[in-house]
C-alpha cells in the first residue's frame, strides 16, 4: 500500500496566496492530480502536475512535485475556493488518494 | 451532454450482495478506462476498481475477491457486483473516466449502506 499525507486544513484570507501539500515516499517520481470537493458535490479534477487544467477551472491555481513532496497553489483565493481537496497518484497499478485537506477562507 | 449516472445504492445487510450501475452518455465506456472511488461518510476518497478498454480490470487490495467490474457495450454502461458486503464498505460509490492517470469526469454517486 501506498501512503500519501496531507494536512487536515490550511486556511486563507480572501486574496491571498495558500499551499496544500502531499507527501509520499518519491512522489516526484510520480504524476500527481488534485481534486476539489464541495459540500455535497461529487469530486472535480482541479489540475495535474503536467499543468492539465480542464476547462472552467482558473488559471490560479498551479501545481508542482518534486522529491516526497507535491503542492497544489491557490493564488489570489477567493470564498468559492473553499472545499475539500484531495492528491492522487498511481503505485503498483493502484490508484491512491490522500486523506484530504480542507480549504477554509476566512 | 457528457455525463455518468450511477444507481443501484441502498440499504443492505452484511454478507450480502448489490451490484451498481454508471450509465454513460456523451461517452462510449468501450472506448475509456472506467473506474469507482468510493467514499466513506465523512472520510476521503478511496480508489475501489477500473477497467481497461480491453476489459482487463484493477481493484483494490480491499475489494479484491469480492469485488468484480464489468461492462455493457450495448447499454453503455459499467458496473460494480459487489459480494459479500461489509460495515466498511458503506459510503458513496462514484464511477469515473480516466484519461492517462486521471479522472476527469465523475457521476453525482450512489450511496450504498451496509448494516444490520
Amino acid at each position: 500500500s501506498y501512503e500519501l499525507t496531507q494536512p487536515p486544513s490550511v486556511s486563507v484570507s480572501p486574496g491571498q496566496t495558500v499551499s496544500i501539500t502531499c507527501s509520499g515516499d518519491k512522489l516526484g517520481d510520480k504524476s500527481v492530480c488534485w481534486y476539489h470537493q464541495k459540500a455535497g458535490q461529487a469530486p472535480q479534477l482541479v489540475i495535474c502536475e503536467d499543468r492539465k487544467r480542464p476547462a472552467g477551472i482558473p488559471a490560479r491555481f498551479s501545481a508542482s512535485n518534486s522529491g516526497n513532496t507535491a503542492t497544489l497553489t491557490v493564488s489570489g483565493t477567493q470564498a468559492m475556493d473553499e472545499a475539500d481537496y484531495f492528491c492522487q497518484a498511481w503505485d503498483s497499478s493502484s490508484v491512491f488518494f490522500g486523506g484530504g485537506t480542507k480549504l477554509t477562507v476566512l | 451532454e457528457v455525463q455518468l449516472v450511477e444507481s443501484g445504492g441502498g440499504l443492505i445487510q452484511p454478507g450480502e450482495s448489490l451490484r451498481l450501475s454508471c450509465a454513460a452518455s456523451g461517452l462510449s465506456v468501450s472506448r475509456n478506462f472506467m473506474t469507482w472511488v468510493r467514499q466513506a461518510p465523512g472520510t476521503g476518497l478511496q480508489w475501489v476498481s477500473l477497467i481497461y478498454t480491453d476489459e482487463t480490470s484493477l481493484y483494490a487490495d480491499s475489494v479484491k475477491g469480492r469485488f468484480t467490474i464489468s461492462r455493457d457495450n450495448s447499454k453503455n454502461t459499467v458496473y460494480l457486483q459487489m459480494n459479500n458486503l461489509r460495515a466498511e464498505d458503506t459510503g458513496i460509490y462514484y464511477c469515473a473516466r480516466v484519461l492517462q492517470y486521471y479522472f476527469d469526469l465523475w457521476g453525482q454517486g450512489t450511496l450504498v449502506t451496509v448494516s444490520s
